[in-house]
């Protein structure tokens, strides 16, 4: 199993422009969760998903983000406009049916933005 | 909100040494997690406890979930170099969401 799959891993733009991360989950995982990691504030959850379905977003911070899940293979978080303040490492996680094995997280996507 | 308080925020030993960590929290969890992540990387799950009172081992690492089901704390025996990360306990509440504490950085002189 490849395990969950970020890309890209790193990303630099510009105050302002669109920012796109993608994620695949473990191939039969029902849940998917977008958290962000910064020094500041730990690990916080975004946004999960249960069956493709978006279930709690009231972690994504405010209007200029958001998250899809199209299909159970991919996920994505857009920032639109991003901001220097969303500089952080976003991370996907899956995981299986109540997650009582806990989640698998991605590698990642260090996003910063200047 | 739920909150974990992890401690201690960071920790220095000399390779060899036993190491203890532990989270507590206001409210009451179903499931303790302990993870590891790497520089670089994302956490890692190394041991899930599931009931009160259950003490659970994983090689040199060993965890325990509280009584009161509101605090858990992990122990590594006789660390060495590749122990160095950043431990993080979660709790999970009903449903699937987990909630993380801040990370203690364990750090090993060789």
């Amino acid at each position: 199993d490849a395990g969950v799959i970020q890309s890209p891993r790193h990303e630099v733009t510009e105050m302002g422009q669109e920012v796109t991360l993608r994620c695949k989950p473990i191939s039969g995982h029902d849940y998917l969760f977008w958290y962000r990691q910064t020094m500041m504030r730990g690990l916080e959850l975004l946004i999960y998903f249960n069956n493709n379905v978006p279930i709690d977003d009231s972690g994504m911070p405010e209007d200029r983000f958001s998250a899809k899940m199209p299909n159970a293979s991919f996920s994505t978080l857009k920032i639109q406009p991003s901001e220097p303040r969303d500089s952080a490492v976003y991370f996907c996680a899956s995981s299986l049916d109540r997650g009582l094995w806990g989640y698998t997280f991605g590698s990642g996507t260090r996003l910063t933005v200047v | 909100g739920q909150q974990l308080n992890q401690s201690p925020q960071s920790m220095f030993i000399q390779e060899g040494e036993d190491v203890s960590m532990n989270c507590t929290s206001s409210s009451i969890f179903n499931t303790w997690l302990w993870y590891k992540q790497d520089p670089g990387e994302g956490p890692v799950l190394l041991i899930a406890l599931y009931k009160a009172g259950e003490l659970t081992s994983n090689g040199r690492l060993t965890a325990q979930f509280g009584i009161t089901r509101k605090d858990s704390f992990l122990n590594i025996s006789a660390s060495i170099p590749s122990d160095v990360g950043i431990y993080f306990c979660a709790g999970r509440l009903t449903g699937n969401k987990l909630v993380f504490g801040a990370g203690t950085i364990l750090r090993v002189k060789s």
